[in-house]
């Protein structure tokens, strides 16, 4: 099976834009979560899809959205980009059973200048 | 505060020596996992632990779950340059679709 992919795998955005980042999970699995990692916050949880509905949602601003289409293909969008949102963006790719073991892209780079 | 914490943050050792990262927390887990990131990728699962004082080997990785569930530690024999990268635990709270929480990890340096 081919793991989750991830595009761009890097990104450079100025300050004010908007982005748009994509993720194909593995086949099968239907649910997809994002999560921003940054050096000193970690791996940060940003939302959960499941049959292109928002599951749930972490601690972020309305700024940061997504969605999800019927193949269970990802994307999210972070509008107005400020500093603070240069981050690795990670999605996983899960089953769905009860342990919510995650397989990850290998990630999009976003830097903000 | 960080719901889970893992200590020691930062990690550097020999190649051929052992060493045990912690995961900490003052919360019941109903399971726990173990991933490792390299860098430029994302983070790759090692495993799950679901029991109380369950114990899972990996080749030369023991991961233990804590018999309150409420931590869990890694230890690696005879640690090789292959090993380095960030472990980071990530527990599930509750039992259904709830996110997991994350740990900030470990980063672990094997010298050779």
């Amino acid at each position: 099976k081919a793991g989750v992919t991830q595009t761009p795998r890097y990104l450079i955005k100025t300050r004010g834009q908007q982005v748009t980042l994509s993720c194909s999970p593995i086949s099968g699995h239907r649910s997809v979560s994002w999560y921003q990692q940054t050096p000193g916050q970690g791996l940060q949880f940003l939302f959960e899809y499941f049959s292109e509905t928002q599951r749930n949602k972490g601690n972020f601003p309305g700024r940061f959205s997504g969605r999800q289409f019927s193949n269970s293909r990802s994307e999210m969008n972070v509008s107005t980009l400020e500093l603070g949102d240069s981050a690795l963006y990670l999605c996983a790719s899960s089953n769905s059973g009860g342990l919510n073991e995650q397989f990850f892209g290998p990630g999009t780079r976003l830097t903000v200048l | 505060t960080q719901l889970l914490e893992q200590s020691p943050q930062f990690l550097s050792i020999q190649e051929g020596e052992n060493l045990t990262v912690y995961c900490n927390s003052s919360s019941v887990f109903s399971s726990l996992q173990w991933y490792r990131q390299e860098p430029g990728e994302g983070p790759v699962l090692l495993v799950t632990v679901v029991t109380g004082g369950e114990v899972k080997k990996l080749k030369r990785l023991t991961f233990q779950f804590g018999d309150a569930r409420k931590d869990s530690s890694l230890h690696i024999t005879a640690a090789q340059p292959g090993d380095t990268g960030l472990y980071l635990c990530a527990g599930v709270r509750n039992s259904g679709n709830t996110p997991l929480v994350f740990g900030k990890g470990t980063r672990l340096s094997v010298i050779a």
